[in-house]
């Protein structure tokens, strides 16, 4: 079984330019996360997507940041002017089920982003 | 807001000893808590998943306990091996305020084991 492809692993930008994400969830996986990792912090979820609606965008810096989930499978995460703040891991995840129940949370490798 | 902190945020201890890692939370109305494995430029690998109701979960040399009423969680770690050696978050999941299920992650213990 495949697991969670993100691409690219690494990106260097300057300030004030745009960047995306993609990531494509295992398959069948109804929920797909995307979090920020900071650097000597846990992950910080940004977005929750149930199919291709949003569950939950409350730490989401609308003003920049964007995602979308189109037809309910892969996701693209967009920051759009890139701040020095911004760099961080980006990790996607997916879970078949809900977290509540047996569901498990399974993550891809995370995208690399330096903002100079 | 649900609060989750690990204690020590790094540890070394030599080949072959057993540890504990510790993970507290703020918020006891948890559905399960969640024990991750983060190798250097990798993503987050799944170890033990606990269920509210329950109060360890066993995995090999891995043993992780839940104490709900004190917001407590530990992991274990028999007979350490260098191969060992990586960050361990632990996570909570709960509902939110927009009435979805959350993980609230910890800061991470990074650990390294010495041959």
């Amino acid at each position: 079984e495949a697991g969670v492809a993100q691409s690219p692993r690494y990106k260097i930008i300057e300030k004030r330019q745009s960047v995306a994400f993609w990531c494509n969830p295992i398959s069948g996986h109804a929920t797909l996360y995307w979090y920020q990792q900071i650097l000597g912090q846990g992950p910080k979820l940004l977005i929750q997507f149930q199919n291709n609606g949003v569950v939950d965008d409350s730490q989401l810096p609308k003003d920049r940041f964007s995602a979308e989930r189109l037809k309910g499978v892969d996701s693209t995460l967009k920051i759009q002017p890139a701040k020095l703040e911004d760099s961080a891991v980006y990790l996607c995840a997916s879970s078949l089920e809900g977290l509540a129940a047996t569901g498990e949370l399974f993550f891809g490798e995370g995208s690399r982003l330096t903002v100079l | 807001k649900q609060e989750v902190t690990q204690i020590p945020a790094a540890l070394s201890v030599p080949e072959g000893e057993n540890l504990v890692l510790n993970c507290s939370f703020t918020d006891s109305a948890i559905y399960n808590l969640q024990w991750f494995r983060q190798d250097p430029g990798k993503g987050l690998t799944s170890l033990l998943l606990i269920q509210s109701s329950q109060r360890e979960q066993t995995s090999g040399r891995l043993n992780a306990s839940l104490d709900k009423s004190s917001g407590r969680s530990t992991l274990y770690i028999a007979a350490s091996q260098p191969g060992d050696s990586a960050t361990y978050l632990c996570a909570v999941i709960s509902i939110s305020n927009f009435g979805n299920e959350k993980l609230t992650f910890g800061t991470g213990t990074r650990l390294t084991i010495i041959p």
